[in-house]
């Protein structure tokens, strides 16, 4: 069973425009939801992350937006740069700390210059 | 501060022969993770360890992994003998209290 779901599996995105990733969960009991980073042949990085508890973060160009009742939450990347070009992972958990991360299949992402 | 090593990067080997990964954590990090993440799939966690004790280890196929993490701090995962569904990148990730940090990862190719 695939507790979270994510798409586009591919996205390409002109320089300077927004990029915006989906993903959807089907535990309630999921209560944080972080999104990673991954360039090729490196380990996925901690990029953005946030609990049910508001419905948006912004960290720089990178937002979060959270709809609980829905049971989704998506990135959304502003001024897309060709170096944020890699493929970028939801994941949710019971808890931040030391918990399983549930992770999604994962979202190509292409900036075109 | 130095990130989660792992060594090594890349392992190539036939099915059947016995492979092993290491893991040194962020140090001070108490809770270590071992992930198995294939071809364009996100990671899976094999196994989660708090200071020295296999805390979560469903996912861990125990007829062939083993992992151990002795005196809390390294550790290592083994799989004894691999087979050709092994091939696909290991991950470990640390964490004390708030995310994880991943390293990596070794590509294992099982020829």
């Amino acid at each position: 069973q695939q507790q979270v779901k994510q798409s586009p599996q591919s996205l390409i995105v002109q320089k300077g425009g927004i990029s915006i990733i989906n993903c959807a969960y089907e535990n309630t009991a999921f209560d944080y939801f972080p999104w990673y980073q991954q360039f090729p042949g490196k380990g996925p990085a901690l990029l953005i992350a946030i609990r049910p508890d508001v419905s948006e973060k912004k960290e720089g160009r990178f937002t979060i937006s959270f709809n609980k009742s829905a049971k989704q939450f998506s990135l959304h990347i502003m001024d897309s740069q060709p170096g944020d070009s890699a493929t970028y992972f939801c994941a949710a958990s019971k808890g931040q700390g030391a918990q399983k991360l549930v992770f999604g299949q994962g979202t190509r992402l292409t900036i075109n210059p | 501060e130095a990130g989660v090593v792992q060594s090594p990067r890349y392992k190539i080997i036939e099915k059947k022969q016995p492979v092993a990964f290491w893991c040194n954590p962020i140090s001070g990090h108490n809770t270590l993770y071992w992930y198995r993440q294939n071809l364009g799939q996100g990671p899976e966690l094999l196994i989660r360890y708090e200071n020295e004790e296999a805390v979560d280890d469903s996912q861990l196929p125990k007829d062939r992994f083993s992992a151990e993490r002795l005196k809390g701090v390294d550790s290592t995962l083994k799989i004894q003998p691999a087979e050709l569904g092994d091939s696909a990148v290991y991950l470990c990730a640390s964490s004390l209290t708030g995310g994880q940090f991943f390293g990596p990862g070794t590509r294992l190719t099982v020829l």
